[in-house]
């Protein structure tokens, strides 16, 4: 079956250090998104990529960086310079129909990152 | 840089009366326009959405949602509201620039 898969579901981090959220799709989506959900405050974005070795900033994008090498993953990493990383973080990817016009979103089940 | 604007962050009806959720829009382009809905505790699940053919869009559980160009806006609509509806709901708009933006929600609660 098709579809978007984040891992872990549930990550612990101590203060000052970096972690790495996984997130595959073998839906052959050529556009890739990571998201924070806080409560209150909707799902804002992070970074975004619609090709492999490209992506762009979203509105939130400090402490954190990407990378798309493969069409199918697009990992984030929380750095020690987020100075807020306890969040719900969700990935979401979108098949492009034609140019300028993409599909909706599909979406992982989400990872739950706490620094303790 | 688009944008959205979802007008009322809570929305509270009885049931069986209509629902009306705000959406306005900011874009450089012709946007697609799409509504979430996210009940507790669960992932988000979309409603409709709108890619530039038909102005009037409907969407599953009775839910629809018009497209104005004029005034920026996508409101999504229901005539009766049911108990199940209670959950969160967000609007969302994506365009030529690849990026995909979601409002902040708004959350409608249905009274018994």
């Amino acid at each position: 079956d098709g579809g978007i898969t984040q891992s872990p579901k549930y990550l612990f981090r101590k203060e000052g250090q970096n972690v790495t959220l996984s997130c595959e799709q073998n839906l052959n989506h050529d556009a890739m998104y990571w998201y924070r959900q806080d409560p209150g405050q909707g799902l804002r974005l992070i970074y975004y990529s619609q090709i492999v070795n490209d992506f762009q900033k979203g509105d939130i994008a400090e402490g954190y960086s990407v990378s798309r090498e493969k069409k199918e993953s697009f990992p984030l990493t929380v750095t020690s310079a987020q100075k807020n990383p306890t969040a719900f973080y969700l990935c979401a990817s979108t098949r492009q129909i034609r140019a300028n016009m993409n599909t909706e979103a599909f979406f992982g089940q989400g990872t739950r990152l706490t620094v303790v | 840089a688009q944008s959205v604007t979802q007008l009322d962050s809570h929305v509270s009806v009885s049931e069986g009366t209509p629902v009306l959720l705000r959406c306005n829009y900011s874009s450089s382009y012709s946007p697609s326009l799409f509504w979430y809905v996210q009940h507790p505790n669960k992932g988000l699940q979309l409603l409709l959405k709108y890619t530039s053919a038909a102005t009037l869009v409907k969407g599953i559980n009775g839910f629809e949602a018009e497209f104005k160009k004029s005034e920026t806006s996508f409101h999504l609509t229901k005539p009766s509201a049911h108990m199940s509806d209670a959950a969160e709901y967000f609007c969302v708009v994506s365009d030529r620039e690849g990026d995909m933006r979601f409002g902040a929600g708004t959350r409608l609660t249905v009274k018994p």
